[in-house]
């Protein structure tokens, strides 16, 4: 099985500008969430998707927006972008709460 | 708010010797406890988790984790570290809803 695919996996931006981030699960997974990951620190929490719903929210501005859709692959959109958004963004699925998540390789963003 | 503590941010040893890494969780109710790690240039791996039963739980690569719910800690155990170990590990914590909350991770690097 392919594991959880994620969109590109660089890339280079201006500030002020907007992002999309792809993740596709692993097939059969329909829980899907999204971690930031700077440099040094642990992953923090964006967004949790089920069965294309929020599920949960982390502490981040409203420029951060995602969704899921019915192929239960998820976008991650980030409106005008300033440089404290350059990070590792880490896609995660899951088949059920007791599997633990299962991470992407992330997409690395560098804001300029 | 929920927090994760992971006390060593470095921690250097020589193959074959012993290895425990803390982790500290604030929250005092129902948590599913994880820990992952993060080889160089690879993404975030599980190594082990623990929801509930045997509080010693043990995952892949000869690690072990023990849940202690009085001192509400999660340490990471192996017996006979190898080079091959050298990577960052991360606890997180699940309290009861659908994100992971990580600690800040520690950084382990094995002499040969």
């Amino acid at each position: 099985d392919a594991g959880v695919t994620q969109s590109p996996t660089h890339l280079i931006k201006t500030r002020g500008q907007h992002v999309t981030l792809r993740c596709s699960p692993i097939s059969g997974h329909k829980s899907v969430s999204w971690y930031q990951q700077v440099l040094g620190q642990g992953p923090q929490f964006i967004f949790q998707y089920y069965e294309k719903e929020e599920r949960g929210r982390g502490n981040f501005p409203d420029r951060f927006s995602a969704r899921q859709f019915p192929n239960y692959s998820s976008e991650l959109n980030v409106n005008a972008l300033l440089l404290g958004d350059s990070a590792l963004y880490l896609c995660a699925s899951r088949k059920q709460e007791k599997d633990g998540y299962t991470f992407g390789s992330g997409t690395r963003l560098t804001v300029v | 708010a929920q927090s994760v503590s992971q006390h060593n941010h470095h921690v250097i040893l020589s193959e074959a010797a012993s290895l425990e890494l803390g982790c500290n969780y604030s929250y005092g109710g129902t948590v599913n406890l994880f820990w992952y790690v993060q080889y160089p240039g690879q993404h975030l791996q599980l190594l082990l988790k623990y929801f509930s039963g045997d509080p010693l739980v043990k995952g892949i690569k000869g690690f072990e984790a023990e849940f202690i719910k009085s001192k509400f800690s999660f340490n990471l155990r192996k017996p006979s570290v190898q080079w091959s170990d050298t990577a960052e590990y991360f606890c997180a914590v699940n309290y009861a809803g659908n994100m992971l909350t990580f600690g800040g991770g520690t950084r382990l690097m094995v002499k040969p």
